[in-house]
C-alpha cells in the first residue's frame, strides 16, 4: 500500500517552454503532498508543500510564479515548471503524507529528471 | 537552512564491515526517517523512528535517536556491495507545518 506514482520519469524540453509533472497517490488519499528538487550529488531541497484545495506553501527562495503547483484532488498534485531554463534542469521528486493510514510516513514518487536544452 | 547535517559526507568500507552514519537536526521533531537513494534514482524508505523512541531495528539496520542531542545514527551491519548508495535522514515537525526536510546525505561505497 501507499504508492505514489510520478510521471513522467524523464523529460527533455526546450528553453522557454513549460513542463508539467504529475504526482498521484494510488491507493490512499493525500491531503498533503510535497515537492522537492535535487541537483546532482546534493540532497533534496523542499520546494513547496501542497494542500488539497488550497494554495501551496513555498519555501523561501522558490519562485511561486515559476513553479506552479496545483492540488485539485486528494490523489493528484501537479508541478508545472513555466518558461523553463537550463538552470531548472534537475531531479524533481514528490512525496505524499500517509498520515491517517495504517503506516504513517511519507511515500515518495520515483522522481522526474528534467533536462532543459 | 532547512537541512540537517549528516556525517560523514562520504564513507568507503569493505564488504562485511559495518557502516555508521550520523544525522543532526535543528529543531524538535515528530519523526525521523532514513532513506537510501541509488545514483540518479528515487528514494527508498528504510526506517522511521518516532520522537519518543530511542532505537529501532529492521533487518541489518539499526537506528538510534537522541532527542536531547538532536541526533540520530544509522548502522548497517555486515555491509554488502548492494548497499552502495546515498543515505539521507529526514525529519518532520509540528512547528514547521509537518514539512519534511532532508539532511545533506552520506554517500556510502561498499567495496566487494
Amino acid at each position: 500500500g501507499a504508492v505514489v506514482s510520478q510521471h513522467p520519469s524523464r523529460v527533455i524540453c526546450k528553453s522557454g517552454t513549460s513542463v508539467k509533472i504529475e504526482c498521484r497517490s494510488l491507493d490512499f488519499q493525500a491531503t498533503t503532498m510535497f515537492w522537492y528538487r535535487q541537483f546532482p550529488k546534493q540532497s533534496l531541497m523542499l520546494m513547496a508543500t501542497s494542500n488539497e484545495g488550497s494554495k501551496a506553501t513555498y519555501e523561501q527562495g522558490v519562485e511561486k510564479d515559476k513553479f506552479l503547483i496545483n492540488h485539485a484532488s486528494l490523489t493528484l498534485s501537479t508541478l508545472t515548471v513555466t518558461s523553463a531554463h537550463p538552470e531548472d534542469s534537475s531531479f524533481y521528486i514528490c512525496s505524499a503524507s500517509t498520515a491517517g493510514t495504517a503506516n504513517y510516513g511519507y511515500t515518495f514518487g520515483s522522481g522526474t529528471r528534467l533536462t532543459v536544452v | 537552512s532547512q537541512q540537517g547535517e549528516e556525517d560523514p559526507q562520504a564513507l568507503s568500507i569493505q564488504e562485511g564491515e559495518n557502516a555508521t552514519m550520523n544525522c543532526s537536526y535543528k529543531t524538535s521533531i515528530n519523526n525521523l526517517q532514513w532513506y537510501r537513494q541509488n545514483s540518479g534514482r528515487g528514494l527508498v524508505h528504510l526506517i522511521l523512528i518516532r520522537s519518543n523512541e530511542r532505537e529501532k531495528h529492521s533487518g541489518r539496520l539499526r537506528v538510534t535517536l537522541d532527542t536531547s542531542k538532536k541526533s540520530s545514527s544509522l548502522l548497517i551491519t555486515a555491509s554488502r556491495a548492494a548497499d552502495t548508495a546515498s543515505y539521507f535522514c529526514a525529519t518532520d515537525a509540528w512547528n514547521t507545518g509537518n514539512q519534511f526536510y532532508f539532511g545533506t546525505g552520506t554517500s556510502l561505497t561498499v567495496i566487494p
